[in-house]
């Protein structure tokens, strides 16, 4: 893999139901985000990670959780999906510097 | 509270100039991006201004104005390629980007 991978693509999930989304990257960058967008709004951060081992919080957690067991991986987790929890999701990794790198994204509908 | 703006929407014609305006309110200021994003696609970077000025990179230029909470992008010789939605983001004294809602960028023949 070269850069930022997310999987899945896409999810339809009922209301209720645990999901992880993945995100791994391969350019060795200590910090990662995960973001949430939302037609009309800016990207929101739900959670971060400033290098493995470590997690914070970010804008909108409620709802979400993530470990960051090694550099690479970087997972999400809805522990009981909400249809509010329905968006666009965007890993990203940041470069020495702040540049930040994205993930093609996951759309997740909870119905 | 932290804020940035701008407008929602604009409308350009092939092969002209436009400007994108963003300001912003933050905690602290540790530097201002702006990230490009097609439909349906991931952002990418296009700039990064940390010090007042205008920074060039072929068509696309930036600038800030941090005594203002001001900054564009600048967009020339537009082609429909263009047609996209730019995002400015701040990074404030937490090192956290915060980021606008986008503008988007439609561009007519």
């Amino acid at each position: 893999i070269a850069g930022i991978t997310q999987a899945p693509t896409s999810q339809i999930l009922a209301a209720g139901r645990r999901m992880t989304l993945r995100c791994t990257q391969d350019m060795r960058h200590n910090a990662m985000y995960w973001y949430r967008q939302d037609l009309g709004l800016g990207l929101r951060l739900i959670h971060y990670s400033n290098t493995a081992g470590t997690t914070g919080k970010g804008e909108v957690p409620d709802g979400y959780s993530v470990s960051r067991a090694n550099t690479d991986d970087f997972p999400l987790t809805l522990a009981s999906a909400v249809p509010s929890q329905t968006s666009v999701y965007f890993c990203a990794s940041v470069e020495q510097g702040a540049r930040q790198y994205f993930g093609p994204g996951t759309r997740l509908t909870v119905t | 509270g932290q804020n940035i703006d701008q407008p929602t929407e604009m409308t350009a014609t092939e092969g002209a100039i436009v400007q994108i305006n963003c300001t912003y309110q933050t905690s602290g200021f540790n530097g201002l991006f702006w990230y490009q994003q097609h439909a349906g696609e991931a952002p990418t970077f296009l700039s990064y201004n940390v010090l007042d000025g205008l920074e060039e990179k072929g068509r696309f230029s930036s600038f800030l104005s941090r005594s203002k909470g001001y900054s564009y992008l600048l967009l020339k010789e537009l082609q429909m390629k263009d047609s996209a939605s730019y995002l400015c983001a701040v990074m404030d004294s937490n090192y956290q980007l915060i980021w606008g809602a986008g503008t988007k960028l439609i561009i007519k023949p």
